[in-house]
């Protein structure tokens, strides 16, 4: 069964880089997956869908601060530049049986 | 852009029904596929169900399986997600979305006595 991992939280300074990790369980390295926002009491955002070679298409508008990259069943997002309002909730999602979603990472800007 | 605005929420005693509307606008609504989640007080986001865009194929998470019931016209540019026999489990926000590429501010639904 697939499991996405994604660490609880991160934090990072105004300004700076932080890159956000999802894992995809064994065997399943080959999966995309998608990147959600969630700014405090608001729904989701999504951001991008990205694939296991590191393509990825962004939604709209989401502005080029917003990256991401693969690698094995690693999935990241990377966002550079840090502001105030990117403090949020990221969630990945991919596709399987159940459309599983890791638990989130709490994003922090310092 | 997809705008999506859900209704239908509120307080509901377990083992009652409520039903869910989504209505969408500024985009091709026929043309996506749709799908529902939740989002529990504190917790993160679960899949409930998702509906083709004919609504030729249908499928729920195992927790809601049996009890709610997607579904959409096309015509109306709309979503709704019947939930019968609720528990205190289903309280949650409960969020529609475009292919999880677009998605509404979401509806409070609380399951309680």
């Amino acid at each position: 069964q697939l499991v996405v991992t994604q660490p609880p939280t991160a934090s990072a300074s105004l300004g700076a880089s932080v890159k956000l990790t999802c894992t995809l369980s064994s065997g399943h390295s080959t999966y995309a997956i998608s990147w959600h926002q969630q700014q405090p009491q608001k729904g989701p955002r999504f951001l991008m869908k990205l694939n296991s070679d590191g393509s990825h298409n962004k939604g709209d508008g989401i502005p080029d601060r917003f990256s991401g990259s693969s690698s094995g069943a690693e999935r990241y997002l990377t966002i550079s530049s840090l502001q105030s309002e990117d403090e949020a909730d990221y969630f990945c999602q991919t596709w399987d049986t159940g459309i599983p979603f890791g638990g989130g990472t709490k994003l922090t800007v310092l | 852009e997809v705008q999506l605005v859900e209704s239908g929420g509120g307080l509901v005693k377990p083992g009652g029904s409520l039903r869910l509307s989504c209505a969408a606008s500024g985009s091709t609504f026929r043309n996506y596929d749709m799908v529902w989640v939740r989002q529990a007080p504190g917790k993160g986001l679960e899949w409930v169900s998702t509906i083709t865009r004919s609504s030729s194929h249908i499928y729920y998470a195992e927790s809601v399986k049996g009890r709610f019931t997607i579904s959409r016209d096309n015509a109306k540019n709309s979503l709704y997600l019947q939930m019968n026999s609720l528990r205190a489990e289903d309280t949650a926000v409960y969020y529609c979305a475009r292919n999880f590429e677009g998605w509404g501010q979401g509806t409070l639904v609380t399951v309680s006595s």
